[in-house]
């Protein structure tokens, strides 16, 4: 248990769905991340709030659109996906983006399976 | 090629064996972090450093910053030491916390 929660664990969703990914933190840190794995791949950075300001987007695709309502919340809600989407969404949270020397704590991830 | 390299891809040991797994990257960083995630998907930090060496149990991480190359060992491995090791760095030009990873290796111990 790292702190950092991710529901759902795993999702099924069709092209036309839409859908929403969650991640929640009581650790009282600042900045929280999106991440996307897939398979072979390492991890790539989606989007990036610190303060609850969105810092980074890494050109994703406006189908994927992100949430932070407050520094202990992050959502990521998802339309019009596509099968390539399919992958392992990880949120993480650190106690400033700015701080180089802080540590990133990892949610459990939620298994996205476009179909 | 990726920024973070790492090798084994893909490690099978046997149990009590001792193992290495390297991590070489070319862009200056401020940190190097070492994480490990299990099957379920969740990813665990166990070592950030930026000189010298760490220990922690029976793992021990080293770096060389010289070098931009650093090493995860394993002492007296165990079946449930099996699992993604990532090594990732925070670039020196991006700052903060962001870090950028390596494409990870899967260790299996065999008992």
């Amino acid at each position: 248990e790292t702190g950092v929660t991710q529901t759902p664990r795993h999702l099924v969703m069709g092209m036309t769905n839409k859908k929403s990914l969650k991640c929640e933190q009581h650790l009282g840190h600042n900045a929280m991340y999106w991440y996307k794995q897939s398979a072979k791949k390492p991890l790539e950075l989606m989007f990036v709030y610190n303060f609850k300001e969105q810092t980074e987007n890494n050109s994703v695709p406006s189908r994927f659109s992100p949430e932070c309502p407050n520094s202990s919340h992050l959502f990521l809600h998802l339309h019009t996906l596509q099968p390539e989407d399919s992958a392992l969404y990880l949120c993480a949270s650190s106690q400033d983006q700015r701080d180089p020397w802080t540590e990133a704590f990892f949610g459990q991830g939620t298994r996205l399976t476009v179909v | 090629k990726n920024e973070v390299e790492q090798s084994p891809q893909n490690l099978t040991a046997q149990e009590g064996e001792f193992i290495t797994i390297n991590c070489s990257y070319s862009v200056g960083i401020s940190a190097l972090h070492w994480l490990q995630q299990h099957p379920g998907g969740g990813i665990v930090s166990l070592f950030m450093l930026s000189s010298g060496k760490k220990k922690h149990g029976r793992l021990i991480a080293t770096i060389n910053i010289q070098e931009k190359h650093s090493s995860l060992h394993i002492t007296a491995s165990h079946p449930r030491d099996s699992a993604v090791y990532i090594c990732a760095v925070n670039r020196l030009e991006t700052s903060g916390s962001r870090l950028t990873f390596g494409e990870g290796t899967q260790l299996t111990v065999n008992p």
